[in-house]
């Protein structure tokens, strides 16, 4: 596609719900990264793909964290038994190589209630 | 440690005028990258400019430069001529490229407001 494509674009969940965010990324894209940013904040990294290898994760603040990129495309963030302190904008970005530039997309703002 | 400092929670221009975002960073990496992203209320983060710690000169793109002062660590972004469409949050950021890292490092930000 022509920009990276996050979806959904808000998600209220209920405390100790599960979810689910999805990062469409550009078409040919190697790399991809996920990071989490709170009101007021900037972006914090998450975790990154090169294809369908995740080659770093030490930004995911809890085993209730988990992504995946089966194919080297799609990537989805999964956040389990979600928290208050997990509200925040997670937003999602990929680069078609290790020294090139990043494109983001709009982020998924996730609401804990 | 901040690898990011950006001392400027907000700052005010004149439309037309002339303003500078700080930024500071710190690596001990010999090889980095810096950039600025643009914010703006829609949540898009929008590439502007990137500097490379091996360019010999500042880099511009159109309105938007990069006063890159390699000994003081510093990378501050200057935009010309402000437009009432440059109001938005303005991040910096750096990738450190020597080790196996491809993650950019955000500072805070600087929300900008530009003032008819």
């Amino acid at each position: 596609g022509a920009g990276v494509s996050q979806s959904p674009r808000y998600k209220v969940a209920k405390r100790g719900q599960d979810v689910a965010l999805r990062c469409d990324p550009i078409s040919g894209h190697v790399s991809l990264f996920w990071y989490q940013q709170a009101l007021g904040q900037g972006p914090e990294f998450l975790t990154y793909f090169q294809n369908e290898a995740q080659l770093d994760k030490s930004g995911l603040p809890s085993d209730r964290f988990f992504a995946e990129r089966p194919e080297g495309s799609v990537s989805t963030l999964k956040i389990q038994r979600t928290q208050q302190e997990d509200s925040a904008v997670y937003l999602c970005a990929s680069s078609s190589g290790p020294g090139d530039g990043y494109t983001f997309g709009s982020g998924t703002r996730l609401t804990v209630v | 440690a901040q690898k990011i400092t950006q001392t400027q929670p907000g700052m005010f221009v004149q439309e037309k005028e002339a303003v500078t975002l700080d930024c500071t960073y710190d690596t001990s990496d010999p090889s980095y990258g810096l950039f600025w992203y643009k914010q703006p209320s829609s949540g898009e983060m929008i590439f502007l400019i990137y500097q490379g710690s091996y360019d010999q000169q500042n880099a511009t793109e159109g309105r938007y430069s990069l006063n890159f002062q390699k000994a003081r660590k510093s990378a501050n972004l200057v935009i010309s001529a402000s437009q009432l469409g440059d109001s938005a949050m303005y991040f910096c950021a750096m990738r450190e490229t020597s080790g196996s890292a491809r993650q950019l490092t955000f500072g805070s930000g600087t929300q900008l407001t530009v003032l008819p």
